[in-house]
Order: structure tokens, then C-alpha cells, then sequence
């Protein structure tokens, strides 16, 4: 079975700097991969999607995420934190290639100190 | 678009009591989906419908939970009877399937649920 593995459960960093979340998965075939934002009391937004082609991908609010094959990872980064970007992020792997069934990592709470 | 709506978004009940959470996909989207989100489990799929049919429900905890979606424009979620580990938020999401093609799952804002 496919699983999502987010190492890190809470991040602080100060406004300004530039953030990494981690996401590695575990999943035999080809993944679709996602990142997940859900600020207190939402639901969630998706911040980019991966299915095929380049592998560094472009997503909203300035956030960017690389697939690596070799490291079954998908982190995401950010080069410079808004206060506004305080929230949980969320790194999803699609099962069998479909997007509908989604396996979800634990989140990465994300603190922005000014 | 007014995007994904459920209702109500916050349920205080009693253990025993039937519960209900609704849900209004997103106009032209044919598919729907239950989660449920909690602290030891994190987010888990329920209960997945593609044109109004139930395709893969795997998820659902036990027969106390059911979920239904009449028509392509509601969706709801039943529990009965409840029981305080049903406590939880859940999310309905929905997506525009097309053959040979994926696409993003578009999230309410969730229903927290409370039982006492």
C-alpha cells in the first residue's frame, strides 16, 4: 500500500526566510503527488500537482515542489515566507494512478515569526 | 463560484443521536468525496462517488455510517447511531473526472463534529 511520510510535524521560521517541507512516499508505480494547504478552521487548497513531465513544478501563492524519483520525495519550498503562509501543509500520493483516491501525510504545521 | 459548500459547519450531539452532514459540490462536478480528520488518523478517505454512484467505499468506519448523494447537487453524510470517537472535522471534496484525465479535489470547509 501506498503511504506518505511527512518527517517533520511542526517548522517555525522567521518572515522572510525561505522554507522546505519535506514529503516522502512510498508507492511502486508512477505517483501523482500534491501539496495541501488548510489554514485554521478551512478546508484544504491545493497548492501544485505533479503527474508527469518536468519535475520541478510551479504552483500558487509562490510555492514550487521537485519530484525526485531516486529519493521518493516531493518537498516543497518557498523562497521568501509571508506571515501569511502560517498554516498546515499537507503532501497527498494518489493510489494507482487515479487522483481520486488520495493517501494523505500527517501535515507539517507551518509557524511564521515576524 | 460559490465552491463547495456543507452544512452546518459546527454539530454538538449527544452519544446515540443521528447525525447528518450535508454537502453542495461545486456546479458540473461529477465526483464527490467524504473525509473524515482526526488528530490520531489524520485525513482519511470515506466514501467516493463518480455521477452520483458510490464507487469505492472502503473507507467507511462501519454500518453506522452511510452516505448517500440523490442527485449530482447533494451529497449527505449519516451516522446512527453516534458515538464520541466519531468526533472528528469532516471534509466533502469534489472533482471534475474526466476519462483518461485527473483532476484537483476542490475542499469545504468541513463540519466539526462533536459527541458528547
Amino acid at each position: 500500500a501506498q503511504s506518505v511520510t511527512q518527517p517533520d510535524i511542526h517548522i517555525t521560521v522567521s518572515e522572510g526566510a525561505s522554507l522546505e517541507l519535506r514529503c516522502n512516499y512510498s508507492y511502486g508505480a508512477t505517483p501523482y503527488l500534491f501539496w495541501y494547504v488548510q489554514s485554521p478552521g478551512q478546508g484544504l487548497q491545493l497548492l501544485l500537482k505533479y503527474f508527469s513531465g518536468d519535475t520541478l513544478v510551479q504552483g500558487i501563492k509562490g510555492f514550487e515542489a521537485e519530484f525526485k524519483r531516486s529519493q521518493s520525495s516531493f518537498n516543497l519550498r518557498k523562497p521568501s515566507v509571508h506571515w501569511s503562509d502560517a498554516a498546515e501543509y499537507f503532501c497527498a500520493v494518489a493510489k494507482d494512478g487515479s487522483n481520486y483516491k488520495l493517501t494523505f501525510g500527517k501535515g507539517t504545521l507551518l509557524t511564521v515569526n515576524p | 463560484d460559490a465552491g463547495v459548500i456543507q452544512s452546518p459547519r459546527h454539530e454538538v450531539t449527544e452519544m446515540g443521536q443521528e447525525v447528518t452532514l450535508r454537502c453542495k459540490p461545486i456546479s458540473g462536478h461529477n465526483s464527490l468525496f467524504w473525509y473524515r480528520q482526526t488528530m490520531m488518523r489524520g485525513l482519511e478517505l470515506l466514501i467516493y462517488f463518480n455521477n452520483n454512484v458510490p464507487i469505492d467505499d472502503s473507507g467507511m468506519p462501519e454500518d453506522r455510517f452511510s452516505a448517500k448523494m440523490p442527485n449530482a447537487s447533494f451529497s449527505t453524510l449519516k451516522i446512527q447511531p453516534s458515538e464520541p470517537r466519531d468526533s472528528a472535522v469532516y471534509f466533502c471534496a469534489s472533482s471534475l473526472e474526466k476519462r483518461d484525465s485527473t483532476d484537483t479535489q476542490y475542499f469545504g470547509p468541513g463540519t466539526r463534529l462533536t459527541v458528547l
